[in-house]
């Protein structure tokens, strides 16, 4: 089947070493995109990616990267995690841009910062 | 700005009971607006949305919506719950030719026996 993978599932890192988090999708879709839900609250869009073209959120902070090596693979990168940084981590493609365009998400990667 | 208020946090309901999921936006330019579902260590998918047309949209699993513009309302409905559809439930809302879902911050629906 068609989907979008997450690995890991659950992630554990220190204070202020740095952590990526991987996506893969076999949808062959144009966009990925990387939110961040931090508990009782909602998915916040951090960037997205259309083909290799970046785009980031006004608010999304510099500690957070993301890098497209291919059309599969999209990857998150916290440079210097801090305890706020404890969330799950999103990731979801569509086949286009515009929200029109239905988003495809994977189960996430929960991170946990000690 | 657009943003989603959804207004029950946790919402309690019995078997072959009908349910509703309130949510609510602000917005000050045309909108499309979203449901979508995330089963228990599984992803967001999404039950349906509206983008134009018929203000009353059918979705998956025997879901439905009404888009209503006065009350800036799109409430989630089912006439008969399973307990399969327990899980949390997020509405989302978009400007018109935006690029952006902003979401809600979830109802855990529960569905007993």
């Amino acid at each position: 089947d068609a989907m979008v993978i997450q690995n890991p599932r659950y992630q554990v890192t220190q204070f202020g070493k740095p952590v990526t988090l991987s996506c893969s999708q076999t949808l062959n879709h144009n966009v990925m995109y990387w939110y961040q839900q931090k508990s009782s609250q909602a998915p916040k869009l951090l960037f997205h990616y259309y083909d290799k073209d970046f785009n980031n959120e006004a608010d999304t902070p510099d500690n957070f990267q993301s890098r497209r090596p291919n059309t599969s693979f999209c990857f998150l990168d916290i440079r210097s995690p801090g305890l706020g940084d404890a969330a799950m981590y999103l990731c979801a493609t569509s086949r286009d841009p515009g929200v029109q365009e239905t988003q495809y998400f994977g189960p996430g990667t929960r991170l946990l910062v000690l | 700005a657009q943003s989603v208020t959804q207004l029950d946090s946790q919402v309690p309901v019995f078997e072959e009971a009908p349910v509703e999921l309130r949510c609510n936006y602000s917005s000050s330019v045309s909108v499309y607006l979203f449901w979508y579902v995330q089963y228990p260590n599984q992803g967001l998918q999404l039950l349906l949305k509206y983008l134009s047309g018929s203000t009353l949209v059918k979705g998956i699993n025997g879901f439905e919506a009404e888009f209503n513009k006065s009350q800036t309302s799109f409430h989630l409905r089912k006439p008969s719950v399973h307990i399969s559809d327990t899980a949390e439930y997020f509405c989302a809302v978009s400007e018109i030719g935006g690029n952006k879902l902003v979401f809600g911050a979830g109802t855990i629906l529960r569905v007993k026996s």
